[in-house]
């Protein structure tokens, strides 16, 4: 059974950093590209990050792009997202997703449970 | 303010048929495959429709994906309480070289 296990969250300040991990198992997480998708409290979701198989190729959305470094390793089943200057509209729900788009055209076709950040003085 | 754009709701009661629309651009639902995740209340989201029509094994055949230009579709028929949830939609947009997520709809089963 696939499983991906997020942790790290906490209640930071502004301005300071946090780094999330999701750990992996049930699959061959090496032959994967992973995701970060968020989810502010009451909201909607929102892309924020994701990684080739090989760590190869990283991608960002606007809002984090600088601040937010995506990375695994694929020998401890784990995907990581560091964060820093954290700001108050970074406070989301923090999913790791598992990409299968080159074997079967899905993406997102896994789901961890969320890790929560908050960000407040 | 979301790259695709859904309606915040949508309704029906037990049995009938529900279409959620999400509208985008060439650059992203124009050109590539989109996609439909349902978020059950406290719960992480589910991959529900993949490549614009096709379903994973385990969702039934009940729900339903579309595409045309630079719009797509969700139906939901024969509703049922349990389809209370929030959908939402998602492509790769080329022009930004990201995932883009609708901002959601709210299906109650009235």
């Amino acid at each position: 059974e696939v499983q991906l296990v997020e942790s790290g969250g906490a209640l930071v300040q502004p301005g300071r950093s946090l780094r999330l991990s999701c750990t992996a198992s049930g699959f061959n997480f090496g032959h994967h590209a992973m995701h970060w998708v968020r989810q502010p409290p009451g909201k909607g979701l929102e892309w924020i990050s994701g990684i080739s198989r090989d760590s190869g190729t990283t991608g960002y959305a606007a809002s984090v792009k600088g601040r937010f470094t995506i990375s695994r390793d694929n020998a401890k089943n784990s995907l990581y997202l560091q964060m820093n200057s954290l700001r108050a509209e970074d406070t989301a729900l923090y999913y790791c997703a598992r990409d299968d788009l080159p074997s079967s055209g899905k993406n997102f076709d896994s789901w961890g449970q969320g890790t929560l950040v908050s960000v407040s003085s | 303010q979301s790259v695709l754009t859904q309606p915040p709701s949508a309704s029906g009661t037990p049995g009938q048929r529900v279409t959620i629309s999400c509208s985008g651009s060439r650059s992203n639902i124009g050109i590539n495959n989109l996609y439909w995740f349902q978020q059950l209340p406290g719960t992480a989201p589910k991959l529900l429709i993949y490549r614009n029509n096709q379903r994973p094994s385990g969702i039934p055949d009940r729900f339903s994906g579309s595409k045309s230009g630079t719009s797509a579709s969700l139906a939901i028929s024969g509703l049922r309480s349990e389809d209370e949830a929030d959908y939402y939609c998602a492509a790769w947009d080329d022009s930004l070289s990201g995932w883009v997520f609708g901002g959601g709809t709210k299906v109650t089963v009235l």
